[in-house]
């Protein structure tokens, strides 16, 4: 079983559409989880970033972390055709130490929104 | 902010030749830097950790004779991808963590496409 699981899709949702990425994981140590996005043939590009449980809203991006179950989410509101990339999502553990800035990826979730 | 460059961003070589890759923060110092390696349709796997001014920390299955890792300043880390082979060709990709900033707030290069023939 891999550390963090995503789906990779692909999805492919209309314009506007409210869309739903999501990744679980199996490491109790995770506490920083983070939202990249990654263009075709591009570095990733750092969406959302957040500690531990709870909901964080950029714009029209909201991450959520559940860490009773392992799970976290991105929601992405009014989508738009320029939305489409391949998500990925991270987790760390605790900065310091050996771990430290050690990122652990999902698998990446491709999502194409149409006009 | 927070910009993070590489070169080159492609490369073709024959197997058997040496291969350097530069990461640099443009307007930041970075302290720790990281290479990953990205195949077609997967996700990005950590090679290495690389500290300036100290040897590289090598993840378990990546050979460090192969894959030199130099972070010369706070500003500059090289990776040199010795005697390449086909199989060796992928997207390298290098992050950066900002000095003084959350240690786990990593800005990404743009990628460096190696092949090999």
């Amino acid at each position: 079983q891999k550390e963090v699981e995503q789906d990779p899709g692909p999805l492919s949702v209309p314009e506007g559409a409210i869309v739903s990425l999501n990744c679980t994981y199996s490491n109790s140590a995770f506490q920083y989880f983070m939202w990249y996005r990654q263009y075709s043939r591009k570095g990733p590009e750092l969406l959302m970033y957040t500690y531990s449980s709870g909901n964080k809203e950029d714009g029209r991006f909201t991450a959520q972390v559940d860490k009773s179950s392992k799970y976290i989410s991105l929601f992405i509101r009014d989508s738009q055709p320029s939305d489409s990339a391949t998500y990925l999502c991270a987790m760390s553990e605790d900065a310091g130490g050996t771990s430290y800035g050690k990122l652990t990826f999902g698998q990446g979730t491709i999502l194409t929104v149409h006009p | 902010g927070a910009v993070v460059s590489q070169h080159p961003s492609r490369v073709i070589c024959k197997s058997g030749t040496s291969v350097k890759i530069e990461c640099r923060s443009l307007d930041f110092q970075a302290t720790t830097m990281f290479w990953y390696r990205q195949f077609p349709k997967q996700s990005l796997m950590l090679m290495a950790t690389s500290n300036e001014g100290s040897k590289a920390t090598y993840e378990q299955g990546v050979e460090k004779d192969k894959f030199l890792i130099n972070h010369a300043s706070l500003t500059l880390s090289t990776l040199t991808v010795t005697s390449a082979h086909p199989e060796d060709s992928s997207f390298y990709i290098c992050s950066a963590i900002r000095a003084g900033g959350w240690g786990n707030e990593q800005f990404f290069g743009p990628g460096t496409r190696l092949t090999v023939l």
